[in-house]
């Protein structure tokens, strides 16, 4: 079975400075998909990054990007020039398959705290 | 993007009641639905998948009987908590996926069984 990791249940960072979160799984598929997704108080998940297994570029989303290292089943999120906004428990999340009708599998998540 | 919602947002209910939560999608067809379930301080914890039309998936340790899911339509999927325990007591968020890529989760449900 997949399994997602996150290492550390909290993290802060100070406003406009950079910080990273750490991820990694275990699968023994070659093809999947890995997720970002922030979780503010409303608890309201959203999606922050996608990255296609297959695809050896790094994925960006403005601020937000990550390190993939397919090799050492690695996927941190670096997020730059952080705002209050971030403050937010971030999941990691892997999918065997891109089609939506598979379940994610979610990382126990990080605590991420922005301070002013 | 998609919306997903979920109602009620939060209920309040006595113990042994039954409570029924809604998952809807409003701007698309979903042709599967999921509901996971989140305790305080952790991670989400995938309770079953719902396909439209047949019964769903539950994974191991979920009770079927006691979380009865139902996708009568590609657009709305239902949990209902039979005989509700203090135990019972957590959020609920389901997401609701086409076959293309991402998921949509909806808002969330507090159920507090008192």
């Amino acid at each position: 079975a997949q399994t997602v990791t996150q290492s550390q249940p909290e993290m802060s960072v100070q406003e406009a400075e950079t910080v990273t979160l750490s991820c990694t799984y275990d699968t023994s598929e070659s093809d999947y998909y890995l997720f970002w997704y922030k979780q503010p108080p409303s608890r309201q998940m959203i999606l922050v990054i996608r990255q296609e297994a297959y695809k050896q570029q790094n994925a960006t989303e403005n601020r937000f990007s990550v390190n993939f290292q397919k090799a050492a089943k690695s996927f941190s999120l670096k997020i730059s020039d952080s705002q209050l906004g971030d403050a937010a428990m971030y999941f990691c999340a892997y999918r065997t398959s891109l089609s939506g009708n598979t379940p994610l599998v979610f990382g126990k998540g990080t605590r991420l705290s922005v301070i002013a | 993007g998609a919306v997903v919602s979920q109602h009620p947002s939060r209920v309040i209910c006595k113990s042994g009641t039954s409570v029924k939560i809604e998952c809807r999608s409003l701007d698309f067809q979903a042709t599967t639905m999921f509901w996971y379930r989140q305790f305080p301080k952790q991670s989400l914890m995938l309770m079953a998948t719902s396909n439209e039309g047949s019964k769903a998936t539950y994974e191991q340790g979920v009770e079927k009987d006691k979380f009865l899911i139902n996708h009568a339509s590609l657009t709305l999927s239902t949990l209902t908590v039979t005989s509700a325990h203090p135990e019972d007591s957590s959020f609920y968020i389901c997401s609701a996926a086409t076959l293309k890529e991402t998921q949509y989760f909806g808002p969330g449900t507090r159920l507090l069984v008192l």
